[in-house]
């Protein structure tokens, strides 16, 4: 079992749409929890960190939840820009990342 | 912004040979991450350097060594190349309460 897990979809949803992705991890020791995007063949990019109060970043919004240790990603207003695989990652004390398998996005016209 | 720095882009070796993948971190950033990444996987870390000294060490095969320089640059060293290396191999850098940032990576393709 991974110790991060996420559904790899595909969602395949059409402009305009919200889309919601979710994460779970295993390390109850866990630091500290992102959202990274991977578009094809590049390097994953920061998307925004999740805090358990909950934060929103225009149309994204992320949420973390200790106890169930569960991250979510919410997408509201999807572009066609959105489409590319969401990595969910979470961070250790000692700073070692440890990455989700990732979900794909594709948003359609 | 500065982001990070890798070289060379693109690089294709045959069986046996060997690779040097240099990573040029932002201005500042003490730590060095290396991951490996194959074709429909995620991130797999390999090593990092912090402060020019090796911090933590992943799944990196003994084929492989990487070292940190004064300059904090970091070269990772491929030596006996195994079809199975073929993979995106990317560099992050990471400053004092900051996360990690990722270069663009080097895709190796071994034949």
């Amino acid at each position: 079992r991974k110790e991060v897990e996420q559904d790899p979809g595909p969602f395949n949803v059409p402009e305009g749409a919200t889309v919601a992705f979710n994460c779970t991890y295993s390390n109850s020791a866990s630091q500290s929890f992102f959202w990274y995007r991977q578009d094809c063949r590049k390097e994953p990019k920061l998307l925004m960190s999740v805090y358990s109060s909950g934060n929103e970043d225009g149309r994204f919004t992320a949420q973390l939840n200790r106890a169930s240790q569960y991250i979510s990603l919410l997408i509201r207003d999807s572009k066609l820009s959105d489409s590319a695989t969401y990595l969910c990652v979470v961070e250790d004390a000692g700073n070692m990342l440890t990455f989700g398998g990732g979900t794909r996005l594709m948003v359609k016209p | 912004a500065a982001g990070v720095i890798q070289s060379p882009r693109h690089l294709i070796k045959e069986k046996r040979e060997t690779a040097t993948l240099k990573c040029y971190p932002i201005p500042r950033h003490d730590t060095v991450y290396w991951y490996q990444q194959g074709p429909g996987q995620d991130p797999q870390f390999l090593i990092s350097f912090y402060e020019k000294m090796q911090s933590d060490k992943g799944s990196i095969p003994d084929r492989f060594s990487a070292q940190q320089f004064s300059d904090y640059h970091s070269e990772l060293n491929m030596s006996s190349l195994e079809l199975g290396d073929s993979a995106l191999y990317f560099c992050a850098s990471r400053g004092q309460g900051e996360t990690q940032y990722f270069g663009p990576g080097t895709r190796l393709l071994v034949l």
